[in-house]
């Protein structure tokens, strides 16, 4: 079954530290994989995607096919960056996104 | 430019009333899908449907009912509220290759 585990519910960081969100997924087939973020009192949306391999307000993610891991780093944390985040799996003609439980990511000043 | 719509963004039930989330979206999108949002369950895909006129289930349907006669509209019927349906709503439509669009959210709670 597919299946998307982000271990860590909360975590926080101070301002300018680097700041690393763990996903990690499990899926047979080929995965199409995402970050999307929801900011206080805004909507989801997505940060990034696997197939772009972009840097989207800084941040990065790696996917790591021989660990089933699709990790969202920054070098340098904001305050902005605070926010709730979900990394998704997308399968069947990407009809379907499995998302994780979230991890909400405090930046302290 | 809407997007995704929904309303509304707060009701409170009682055990047993029925209701209807609506959901709109003016981007065209052949894909739509209901989500519900629960602390330390992320996100869980209830009902989705490619098309007007498809819709299938999908990880957590019970309770929950959809139609989808025009692709616009993708409104989620509860048929007989219970406290465990005490939750945040998500409708989304689908961009490929992946991206959703998202709603706003409804907060429903059931008493």
């Amino acid at each position: 079954a597919q299946r998307v585990t982000q271990p860590e519910k909360l975590l926080s960081v101070f301002k300018g530290a680097p700041v690393e969100l763990k996903c990690n997924y499990s899926y047979s087939g080929s995965p199409e994989l995402f970050w999307y973020v929801q900011y206080s009192r805004q909507r989801l949306q997505l940060l990034l995607r696997h197939i772009s391999r972009e840097s989207i307000k800084g941040f990065t993610a790696d996917l790591n096919k021989g660990e089933t891991s699709f990790h969202l780093k920054k070098p340098f944390a904001q305050e902005e960056d605070s926010a709730m985040y979900y990394c998704a799996l997308s399968f069947q003609g990407a009809q379907k996104l499995v998302f994780g439980q979230g991890t909400r990511l405090t930046i302290n000043p | 430019n809407a997007g995704v719509t929904q309303t509304p963004k707060f009701q409170v039930l009682k055990t047993g009333q029925s209701m209807t989330l609506q959901c709109a979206q003016d981007m065209n999108h052949e894909y739509m899908s209901w989500y519900r949002q629960d602390p330390g369950m992320g996100l869980r895909l209830i009902h989705y449907s490619v098309g007007a006129g498809i819709t299938d289930q999908g990880e957590v349907p019970n309770g929950y009912n959809v139609s989808r006669s025009t692709t616009e509209d993708f409104p989620l019927r509860l048929l007989s509220a219970a406290p465990s349906q005490t939750s945040v709503y998500f409708c989304a439509s689908l961009s490929y290759p992946g991206e959703l669009f998202f709603g706003e959210g409804s907060r429903l709670t059931v008493l």
